[in-house]
């Protein structure tokens, strides 16, 4: 079964660093596209980047730039969500989900399956 | 970026009745394949987004076919032949010929 398994709710204060993990089992984790999508308290859905793990290529929405890093360890079949100075607007929950075979630099679609998602709250 | 505008935001169906739902892109979605690149998912309460419908209708591995997409350019719309009481969570459009933008989604309800 093709699966992905998220890291555990995280609780931090503004400023603190912090990383979330994916991990993929049941298929060729290097060669498929992870993303990263974020949900805001009782809002909608929100693409954030993706990450090739077979040689890290990184891309992300202009909306994410700067603010996350996606990195991948393709030896345990783990991606990554960082921040290094979180804000309380980065309370949400954070999925990853495997893109489809077709994805490319011309055009990404089908997403799945998806993780469980993390629950980040950021509140001092 | 492209922007994804769904209507109607809400919808409450009879059981067993048709629902439809529909997802404008600020541009087209023509991919070079000759494909559209406008999916469909169904995020069920307290749960994570399944997939339903990719390349604008395609369905995904294990969706019922009471589920449909349809659509060309810049309209798309999602059709349920006959609303079922686990049908009933937020749907989301998402647009992947540039980088990927959600729709705002639509809740569905059961009557």
């Amino acid at each position: 079964e093709v699966q992905l398994v998220q890291s555990g709710a995280e609780v931090k204060k503004p400023g603190e660093s912090l990383r979330l993990s994916c991990k993929g089992s049941g298929y060729d984790f290097n060669t498929y596209w992870i993303a990263w999508v974020r949900q805001m308290p009782g809002k909608g859905l929100e693409w954030m980047g993706i990450i090739y793990p077979d040689d890290s290529d990184t891309r992300y929405s202009p909306s994410f730039q700067g603010q996350v890093t996606i990195s991948a360890d393709k030896s345990i079949k783990t991606a990554y969500l960082q921040w290094s100075s979180l804000k309380s607007s980065d309370s949400g929950i954070y999925y990853c989900a495997r893109h489809g075979v077709g994805c490319s630099l011309t055009g990404c679609y089908d997403l799945q399956p998806w993780g469980q998602g993390t629950l980040v709250t950021v509140s001092s | 970026d492209i922007v994804m505008t769904q209507s109607p935001l809400s919808l409450s169906v009879t059981p067993g009745e048709p629902a439809s739902i529909s997802c404008r892109s600020s541009q087209s979605l023509l991919h070079s394949s000759g494909y559209h690149y406008l999916d469909w998912y169904l995020q069920k309460p307290g749960q994570s987004p399944q997939l339903l419908v990719y390349l604008g209708s395609k369905r995904a591995s294990g969706v019922p076919d009471r589920f449909s997409g349809s659509g060309s350019g810049t309209d798309f719309t999602l059709k349920i032949s006959r609303v079922e009481a686990e049908d009933v969570g937020v749907y989301y459009c998402m647009q992947g010929l540039q980088t990927p933008t959600f729709g705002g989604g639509t809740k569905v309800e059961i009557k």
